[in-house]
């Protein structure tokens, strides 16, 4: 079946602007899970989505990074007035039963 | 404040060889060690988990052992081979089975 896809794969935006990050996880995940991982770098986690729970938003670096889950279906991830140090590629994980994860390829979002 | 910390870095080995990555933690309410491989412009995908019930799990040519008291956990991979040159990634998640805390990654290069 169908794996976790993310889109766009590559954004390059300037300074300022907003993005918008979109996630379709694998049909009947309950979980849901953003990440960011910067060049070279681990996987810094940013939110997490479980059913109809409230998400936990632990880990979302500034007001500026948002999440949204439609029931357990698409997810978006919005960064507003982009900066420089958003620059990185952002993982979009599902999982059926919160334990093993299913990773999307990512969205590598260049910030000008 | 670093949950899950790994190294090396970075390891080189020979064909056949068998590379061992490390990864220590803290906090004892982790139950569930995930292992993740990802290639370069690819997602991470599990290779391999374990639970604390059990000292030691084999999957083909990759094992963790996992050391309770000593909050410790490794993955080694046998008769390596050039195609598993990749990026490894140790987590760690609690029994709530929620956020996911990942390492910083070893870079592994296995020369033919």
């Amino acid at each position: 079946g169908a794996g976790v896809s993310q889109s766009p794969s590559n954004k390059v935006t300037e300074k300022g602007k907003d993005v918008e990050l979109r996630c379709d996880p694998i049909s009947g995940h309950t979980a849901l899970y953003w990440y960011r991982q910067r060049l070279g770098q681990g996987l810094e986690f940013l939110i997490y989505f479980q059913g109809n729970s409230a998400p936990d938003k632990s880990g979302l670096p500034s007001d500026r990074f948002s999440a949204e889950r439609t029931g357990e279906s698409v997810s978006t991830l919005t960064i507003q007035r982009t900066q420089q140090e958003d620059s990185a590629v952002y993982l979009c994980a599902s999982s059926p039963r919160g334990d093993e994860q299913f990773f999307g390829p990512g969205t590598r979002l260049t910030v000008l | 404040q670093q949950q899950v910390k790994q190294s090396p870095q970075s390891l080189i080995v020979q064909k056949g060889g068998i590379p061992i990555i490390n990864c220590a933690y803290e906090n004892t309410a982790f139950d569930y060690f995930p292992w993740y491989q990802q290639f370069p412009g690819k997602g991470p995908a599990l290779l391999i988990a374990i639970r604390p019930d059990v000292s030691e799990k084999k999957e083909g040519r990759f094992t963790i052992s996992f050391n309770k008291s000593a909050k410790q956990f490794s993955l080694h991979i046998m008769d390596s081979q050039p195609g598993d040159s990749a990026t490894y990634f140790c987590a760690a998640s609690p029994n709530t089975g929620n956020q996911f805390y990942f390492g910083t990654g070893t870079s592994l290069t296995v020369i033919p």
